[in-house]
């Protein structure tokens, strides 16, 4: 049981270019989240997707875009990737709300 | 005033005591708490998760709620070095629907 799997574990960007980070979950969870974590700040919220075929910002949302393609996978893109977008990136997904989540690996993002 | 909070600590505790975290939460309705231990580099795994209010023990660990003072608390009974890792707080307000808010969390080191 893989569990929620992203991709990839490490990637390093130069200013001004684009990429879109991929998570898909095989636990037939309704909901989906990207929190981004930089020391000191804990886990911040930049999406989450309530169930398939809706997505709401969170508390971080500039500069990023999402996208709930079914209900296995949510992506997160960055069109022009900033310094200040370096950071850990985790997606979670949940059966509903009230229940735990549950994390992917993370993707170490640098951009340069 | 942000939605979670925690005390980012550090703090130490000697090998075989008991390890006490708190958190804080400002959404008076909320529902459901949840524990996350994070060891460094890795992705946050769920500990506990609690609902009423009370005390609710797994093994060593025991949740303890108190939605009339809004704090939710984790004890670590018989604290083992392995124990070292960042604890993270996390709670589904009722007034936020299907978002998921973490705390900064708290850096606990056992001490052998």
């Amino acid at each position: 049981n893989a569990g929620v799997t992203q991709t990839p574990k490490f990637q390093v960007l130069k200013t001004g270019q684009s990429m879109t980070l991929q998570c898909a979950q095989d636990m037939n969870h309704n909901s989906m989240y990207w929190y981004r974590q930089d020391p000191g700040m804990g886990l911040r919220l930049i999406y989450y997707s309530a169930s398939e075929g809706t997505t709401d910002k969170g508390e971080v949302p500039n500069g990023y875009n999402v996208s709930r393609l079914n209900k296995r996978e949510f992506s997160l893109r960055l069109e022009s990737a900033a310094p200040s977008q370096t950071s850990v990136y985790f997606c979670a997904s949940r059966r509903q709300i009230n229940t735990e989540a549950f994390f992917g690996q993370g993707t170490r993002l640098t951009v340069v | 005033q942000k939605e979670v909070e925690q005390n980012s600590g550090p703090l130490s505790v000697p090998e075989g005591a008991i390890a006490s975290l708190n958190c804080t939460y400002s959404d008076r309705g909320s529902q459901s708490f949840f524990w996350y231990r994070q060891y460094s580099g890795k992705s946050p795994e769920l500990i506990m998760s609690i609902y009423s209010n009370g005390d609710k023990e797994d093994g060593r660990f025991t949740a303890q709620l108190n939605k009339a003072s809004q704090y939710v608390s984790l004890l670590i009974r018989d604290s083992q070095p392995s124990d070292s890792a960042t604890y993270l707080c996390a709670v589904n307000q009722k007034n936020t629907g299907n978002q998921f808010y973490f705390g900064t969390g708290t850096s606990l080191t056992v001490i052998p």
